[in-house]
């Protein structure tokens, strides 16, 4: 089963907006990264980060991985229509991947 | 350029029913991996090749469930005798591993979904 916890669910953004999200977890991890998924298609890596304590940003994005190991952030800056999606955090210590459960962005009407 | 492909994209298939999931990876790709996504879940990890072995094949559900990988590169996903609660997305991913390193960037096919019946 999964174990890293993902929070918000969901969200609601408009245009303009910065978005956060975070993961956690009971187990310390070497590496976090964050995907997004788009409907129909496999998850794409976004930000991949192998450092305790590493802040790496990638053009609006920002992630961190927390000095413990056990969490990590993802801010989207200033976000525009195409960053709705689902977004997934995941963790490994080798080769297998563990995801979180996912935040999807949606676009506020 | 060519990315990792998987086919089917859908597959219905009927209860107690046999399928076969197709997954080609990024050529000169050495690792391959298969994950599950039930709807509205994250990815959970199935099984790990190295090459053409299999050194993790920890999440793989119950012994319905097989994989094979052949030639270093296509691999297949085998269901027996499917059941409802297998209906989920199968996705693969590969990356270029060797060995000793720490991390590696895993590439994500589109994924194949599957309906049970």
């Amino acid at each position: 089963g999964q174990q890293l916890n993902q929070s918000p669910q969901s969200m609601f953004i408009q245009e303009g907006e910065d978005v956060s999200m975070n993961c956690t977890s009971s187990s310390i991890f070497n590496t976090w990264l964050w995907y997004k998924q788009d409907p129909g298609e496999g998850p794409v890596l976004l930000i991949a980060l192998y450092k305790a304590g590493e802040l790496t940003s990638n053009g609006r994005l920002t992630a961190q991985f927390g000095i413990t190991r056990k969490d990590s952030f993802l801010n989207i800056s200033a976000s525009i229509p195409s960053d709705v999606g689902i977004y997934f955090c995941a963790a490994t210590n080798g080769h297998k991947l563990s995801f979180g459960a996912g935040t999807t962005v949606t676009v506020r009407a | 350029g060519a990315g990792v492909s998987q086919s089917p994209s859908n597959k219905v298939t009927e209860k107690g029913k046999d399928v076969e999931l197709r997954c080609d990876p990024i050529s000169g790709h050495t690792a391959l991996y298969w994950y599950r996504q039930s709807l509205g879940q994250g990815l959970e990890f199935l099984i790990y090749f190295q090459g053409n072995s299999a050194p993790d094949k920890s999440g793989l559900p119950s012994d319905r469930f097989s994989a094979e990988r052949t030639g270093g590169s296509v691999s297949t996903l085998t269901i027996q005798r499917t059941q409802q609660e297998d209906s989920a997305v199968y996705l693969c991913a590969s990356s270029f591993r060797s060995g000793g390193t720490s991390t590696d960037t895993q590439y994500f096919g589109p994924g194949t979904r599957l309906t049970v019946l």
